[in-house]
């Protein structure tokens, strides 16, 4: 079964670049199955897509954060990748990397990665 | 964007009792609706896709029916591990958007 694991720094400045990364392990990023998707909650509210990326590099996002959001993905490290850029305070959230069977269908999740935006 | 409008925010009931969630969607999204289960500090996880379908390793307790823009998330008979707060989520349109959440407690 394919886990996922997010990893980055937990406090990023007001203006500057959020960075995560998910390691993926129990199945390959490369075997072209999935989509690798982001979403992000803040707390005590709902669930927020941000974007997903195919093996081939190809990318969707939300429009609402589409000029902010790059998804790129290591196939070499199996790892993806969500860099966003100009936070604010209104960006702090849990972020979640996630699977996405290829319909926006979210199967597997990984635990989760509290970020807060603060100087 | 199409809106998801979830209800109840929140309910209580208790063991064994028949629950409830509707969903709805502020336009035709066919049968592209999935509902998730998040518990308290923990990633969501999803029960059910394409409105009726139950994820592999789901119990049967949880079902989904529904289509166009009215929706349905039902546990047939409450467990305490039910506990947790229900997501309803369509995929018709881009972006994938997410309802506002029902918090299911015990009674």
């Amino acid at each position: 079964q394919v886990q996922l694991q997010e990893s980055g720094p937990g406090l990023v400045k007001p203006s500057q670049t959020l960075s995560l990364t998910c390691t993926v392990s129990g199945g390959s990023i490369s075997s072209g199955s999935y989509y690798w998707s982001w979403i992000r909650q803040p707390a005590g509210k709902g669930l927020e897509w941000i974007g997903r990326i195919y093996t081939s590099g190809s990318t969707n996002y939300n429009p609402s954060l589409k000029s902010r959001v790059t998804i790129s993905v290591d196939t070499s490290k199996n790892q993806f990748s969500l860099k966003l850029s100009s936070v604010t305070a209104a960006d702090t959230a849990v972020y979640y990397c996630a699977v996405d069977y290829g319909d926006y269908v979210f199967g597997y999740w990984g635990q989760g990665t509290l970020v807060t935006v603060s100087s | 964007d199409i809106q998801m409008t979830q209800s109840p925010s929140s309910l209580s009931a208790s063991v064994g009792d028949r629950v409830t969630i509707t969903c709805q969607a502020s336009q035709d999204i066919s049968n592209y609706l999935n509902w998730y289960q998040q518990k308290p500090g923990k990633a969501p996880k999803l029960l059910i896709y394409d409105a009726s379908n139950l994820e592999t390793g789901v119990p049967s307790r949880f079902s989904g029916s529904g289509s166009g823009t009215d929706f349905t998330f039902t546990i047939s008979s409450l467990q305490p591990e039910d506990i947790a707060t229900y997501y309803c989520q369509q995929y018709d349109n881009l972006p994938p958007a997410f309802g506002g959440g029902t918090k299911v407690e015990i009674k």
